[in-house]
Formats: C-alpha cells, sequence, structure tokens
C-alpha cells in the first residue's frame, strides 16, 4: 500500500508561490497522485490529479518526476483565502469488491499571511 | 448535476446512546461510498467504505457500523456510543471504479457528552 508523507505545516505571504511536495515511494504503477483541500469543518476538495511529469489547471500545477515517487503541488500567488490543510493521496486498490479507498494522511497545513 | 446531502449538521447525544447518520447521493449510480472521522486538529480517518448495496468495507475495529441499503444511501450507525466517538463526519462518493475525485458532504458534528 502506497503511503504519503508531507511536511506537516508551511507559512507564506500572500502573492509568493507555494510549492507542497509529497513522497511516495511505494507508488504502485496503476495508481494516481491526487491532491485535496480542506478548509476548517468543512469536506475536502478535490483540487488536481495527474499520473505523471505536468498537469495544470485554473487552481494549481502537479509536478510529478520520472520516478513517481514524489510529487508537487505548486500554487501561484496565494492569497489568505488559501490557508487550509492540503492532503496528497495515492490511489490504493481495495482488496475486496474495488474501488479505491481513498485514505488520506494527515496533509500539510498551509498558512498564509499579509 | 450530482449532489451529496448529509444531514444532521450538528448533533449532541448521550454517552451509550443510538446514532444514525445518513448520506445520500443525487445524480448518478452505482457511486462508490465513503464514511469518514476527522477528530479536533487531526486528517481524516476512513471508517468505511461501500463499491455496491450491502457490500461494507470497514478500515477501523470500533462501536460503528454501516449499511447500504439503497444504490445511493449510505447510513452510519451505533448502538452505544463513546466519548470517543466524538468528531466531524465526512460522507463522500466517487464515480464507480478507480477514480479518486471524490465529492464531500456538508458534514455532521457529532459530541457525545
Amino acid at each position: 500500500l502506497a503511503k504519503t508523507t508531507q511536511p506537516i505545516s508551511m507559512d507564506s505571504y500572500e502573492g509568493q508561490e507555494v510549492n507542497i511536495t509529497c513522497s511516495h515511494n511505494n507508488i504502485a504503477t496503476n495508481d494516481y497522485i491526487t491532491w485535496y483541500q480542506q478548509f476548517p469543518s468543512q469536506g475536502p476538495r478535490f483540487i488536481i490529479q495527474g499520473y505523471k511529469t505536468k498537469v495544470t489547471n485554473e487552481v494549481a500545477s502537479l509536478f510529478i518526476p520520472a520516478d513517481r515517487k514524489s510529487s508537487t503541488l505548486s500554487l501561484p500567488r496565494v492569497s489568505l483565502s488559501d490557508t487550509a490543510v492540503y492532503y496528497c493521496l495515492v490511489g490504493e486498490i481495495a482488496l475486496t469488491g474495488g474501488g479505491n479507498k481513498l485514505t488520506f494522511g494527515t496533509g500539510t497545513q498551509l498558512k498564509v499571511e499579509l | 448535476s450530482q449532489t451529496i446531502h448529509q444531514w444532521p449538521a450538528t448533533l449532541v447525544q448521550p454517552v451509550g446512546s443510538p446514532l444514525s447518520l445518513e448520506c445520500t447521493v443525487e445524480g448518478t449510480s452505482n457511486p462508490n461510498l465513503y464514511w469518514y472521522r476527522q477528530a479536533a486538529g487531526r486528517g481524516l480517518q476512513l471508517l468505511f467504505y461501500s463499491v455496491g448495496i450491502g457490500q461494507i468495507s470497514s478500515e477501523v475495529p470500533q462501536n460503528l457500523s454501516a449499511s447500504r441499503p439503497q444504490d445511493r444511501q449510505f447510513i452510519l450507525s451505533s448502538k452505544k456510543l463513546l466519548l470517543s466517538d466524538s468528531g466531524f463526519y465526512l460522507c463522500a462518493w466517487t464515480l464507480r471504479g478507480m477514480n479518486t475525485e471524490a465529492f464531500f458532504g456538508q458534514g455532521t458534528r457529532l459530541t457525545v457528552v
């Protein structure tokens, strides 16, 4: 089972680019890498998903090196509203019945200040 | 469009009382369904997941149980609540298969007193 490791917390200032790295040394061939954002008292919200190289959407970019043992979520020009917990997930095939277990780690608390 | 409903939003229950939290999904069929719990200041703990009616997988031994009586209905229950059951409970769904894009409900804040 692929386990993820992220920094517990990060601090940044408005307007800066923030890069959060996740380690997943045991990632399987078929696993995708997914990132979520969670605000207090809300459910996590899907940000981005990728398999290899680079993926970009209107919110963030995801960089995945060739060995896929890590990934980096990049948030351009963060604002105060980006203060949240960010989770990295790696696909985890269920043992029975198919489907993906979606096991969340402890996440990275990002704090953005003025 | 797909929506997920979870209720109640908040709940205060005495120790030893039963629990029933309900989650329903609209606008899709055969979803994978999940129950999570989040203790204050902690990450999400996967409690149960289901890939179909009557198919429940439990992740953590506890006094909670889950049922899926209908395709888009997922229920979390307990016969006797413990203080340690307090937390923020979240229901989520994904499309059938290995999809990792999950959609979460608004959550239920449970306080056991």
